[in-house]
């Protein structure tokens, strides 16, 4: 069974901290990860993927990839209130086929 | 360039009616995905259809189908409604291997 696991939070930080999300996953086959934001009561939309190892940086997110340790991460700087929101974690298979997602994590940023 | 987009967006059935939900696609996008979100269950996968082929199916009963017509829109059918049903249903479109864009969802209530 290929899993996506997140601690469902809610993570809670301060305006203008870090958040740190965090995400493992069980297939090695697992090629692409990709982080999505869901407001509550709407559709998730992509914030960003990566698919090398490493860091990839897009404005105030950061998402790392470590595929030794089966491990994604996403990093948001400077958080706003308006960060606050459920983030999913998804892994797309060597295929392209199959998307995988984790529970997501709620993220609370406080003013 | 539109969106996903999905009707309706909202309806209310009762237990044993069936339902039909419609999604047409990002123009160009010939993979749709349908998805179940639930409070507690996250996102779960339904199926997705390529080219009116369904190419991949999740662990749900045979109850719940789909098409997908040459225009690649798509459509998906519970039939038997029960109140487990009661969920957000979110269709998803992507180019081949690409990452998924998603629909506003329609939110089914059954009573």
């Amino acid at each position: 069974q290929k899993e996506v696991e997140q601690n469902s939070g809610p993570l809670s930080v301060p305006e203008g901290a870090i958040a740190s999300l965090n995400c493992t996953y069980s297939d090695r086959g697992s090629q692409s990860f990709f982080w999505y934001r869901q407001y509550s009561g709407k559709s998730p939309e992509l914030i960003m993927f990566i698919y090398s190892n490493g860091d990839k940086e897009d404005g105030r997110f950061t998402a790392q990839l470590n595929k030794a340790s089966q491990y994604v991460s996403l990093l948001i700087r400077d958080s706003q209130p308006s960060d606050s929101a459920t983030y999913l974690c998804a892994g797309l298979d060597n295929y392209g086929q199959n998307f995988v997602f984790g529970p997501g994590t709620r993220l609370s940023v406080l003013p | 360039k539109a969106g996903v987009t999905q009707t309706p967006r909202y309806l209310i059935k009762t237990r044993g009616q069936q339902v039909t939900l419609s999604c047409s696609p990002i123009s160009g996008h010939r993979s749709v995905s349908w998805y179940q979100q639930t409070p507690g269950q996250g996102l779960q996968f339904l199926f997705e259809y390529f080219s009116e082929t369904q190419r991949n199916k999740g662990n749900f009963p045979g109850r719940f189908s789909g098409r997908q017509f040459s225009n690649s829109r798509s459509e998906m059918n519970v039939s038997t409604l029960e109140l487990g049903d009661s969920a957000l249903y979110l269709c998803a479109s992507s180019q081949q291997h690409g990452e998924l864009f998603f629909g506003e969802g329609s939110r089914l209530t059954v009573l």
